[in-house]
Parts: structure tokens; sequence; C-alpha cells
């Protein structure tokens, strides 16, 4: 089984900084990672897809890039609406399985 | 566009328990939708999705032979059969519908739940 890590585990900036998270897979997945947010108490959003792409609604503050093992995911000016766990996803198509990264908390 | 789980409580080790996730706002028979948990205080497990038009479905290991997903698409309704329950179990149920962006069945969870809690005690 692929098995997928984050770094940091958690974080602590100051807004308008830079910030950056890690997700490492444990063998080559191509693209096939998804990045969600998810706020204390509420569901997860979906911020982005196949590893760079932009969700529609998404602020243009968050990006992502990388593929094979290594992906990185950026806030490129923190704001305070943006403190959540950040977790990345990856997904395999045959069979169809879902595994996500234990998340990365993100402070002000 | 909302989905809303309902049939979560408190059940013993060994005991069932059937989850719903009414869906509305959409064309609910052209989606696959997943069941995606949260155990207290810890991230996110993916645990079951079925096809757009029920023929499909897949479990991750740790459910696989004790939980089964089904859906009715008549009453824009998928549930989550959970059986042998175990305390491991006990999470926090979201069902989430993928975005058409990525892919009807198999894309990322763009719509959630507000979720239905589980709790598996003696």
């Amino acid at each position: 089984d692929i098995q997928m890590t984050q770094s940091p585990s958690s974080l602590s900036a100051s807004v308008g900084d830079r910030v950056t998270i890690t997700c490492q897979a444990s063998q080559d997945i191509s693209n096939n990672l998804n990045w969600y947010q998810q706020k204390p108490g509420r569901a997860p959003n979906l911020l982005l897809f196949d590893a760079s792409n932009l969700h529609p609604g998404v602020p243009s503050r968050f990006s992502g890039s990388g593929s094979g093992t290594h992906f990185t995911f950026t806030i490129s000016s923190l704001q305070p609406e943006d403190v959540a766990t950040y977790y990345c996803q990856h997904y395999d198509n045959v069979p169809p399985k879902f595994t996500f990264g234990p998340g990365t908390k993100v402070e002000i | 566009v909302q989905m809303v789980e309902s049939g979560g409580g408190v059940v013993q080790p060994e005991g069932s328990l059937r989850l719903s996730c009414a869906a509305s706002g959409f064309n609910f028979g052209i989606f696959g939708i997943h069941w995606v948990r949260q155990a207290p205080g810890k991230g996110l497990e993916w645990v079951a999705v079925i096809w757009d038009d029920g023929s499909q479905d897949y479990y991750s290991d740790s459910v696989k032979g004790r939980f089964t997903i089904s859906r009715d698409n008549s009453k824009n309704t998928v549930y989550l059969q959970m059986n042998n329950l175990r305390p491991e179990d006990t999470a926090l149920y979201y069902c989430a519908r993928p975005s058409p962006r990525h892919h009807y069945v198999r894309g990322a969870f763009h719509i959630w739940g507000q979720g239905t809690m589980v709790t598996v005690s003696s």
C-alpha cells in the first residue's frame, strides 16, 4: 500500500507569510494528489486536484506543485482565515482507493 | 447543493448501524458517492465508494467485509450498513460527492455533509 506523509505536522506563521507544506508518497503516484483544508468543527474543503489545479472558487494564494513522490502546497500570503488543518490525499484508480496524509495544522 | 447524513449513535461492540446520506440540489444519479470518517481528534480516512449506478463498490481494508455501501437513486440517498462494529470505528462519518471538474465518480471530494457521529462503546 502507498503511504502518504506530510511535513511539518504543525506550523505557526504570521499574517502575510509564505507557508509551504510538503507531502511525500512512498512510491510514484504521478500527479494523483488532491489538497483539502479543514477548519475546526467543519467538513473538509477541496482546494486543489491533480496536484496543481485550483478548484473553482478557491483563492489564488493557494497553489500546489509536484509529481511522482514529492509534492508541495503553498499559501503565498497567509491570512487569518487560513487557520486550519491541511491534508493531502492520494487516489488510486485501479482499484479505487483514497489515502489521506496525516495533516498539517497551520496556526497564526 | 447539499448532503445530509443521519443514523449515527451509540452502539455496543459487535453491533450494527445503518447510516444514510440524503442528497439534494444536483443530478444525484451521475455521481459516485463516498463515505469518509474522522476519529475524534484524528485525521481523515476514506471508507467506501459506490458507483453512480450502484454497479461497483469499493472499501478500505479496515472495513472490508463488515461495511456495505448501497444507494437508492429514486430517493437520492446513499447508505452505509455497518456490521460487527469495533471501538476503532468510532468516528464522525461524512458522505462526500466528487467534483465534476475532476471525475464524476473517482474525483476529488467537493461536496461534503456535516457528518454523523458513530460511537462504539460498551
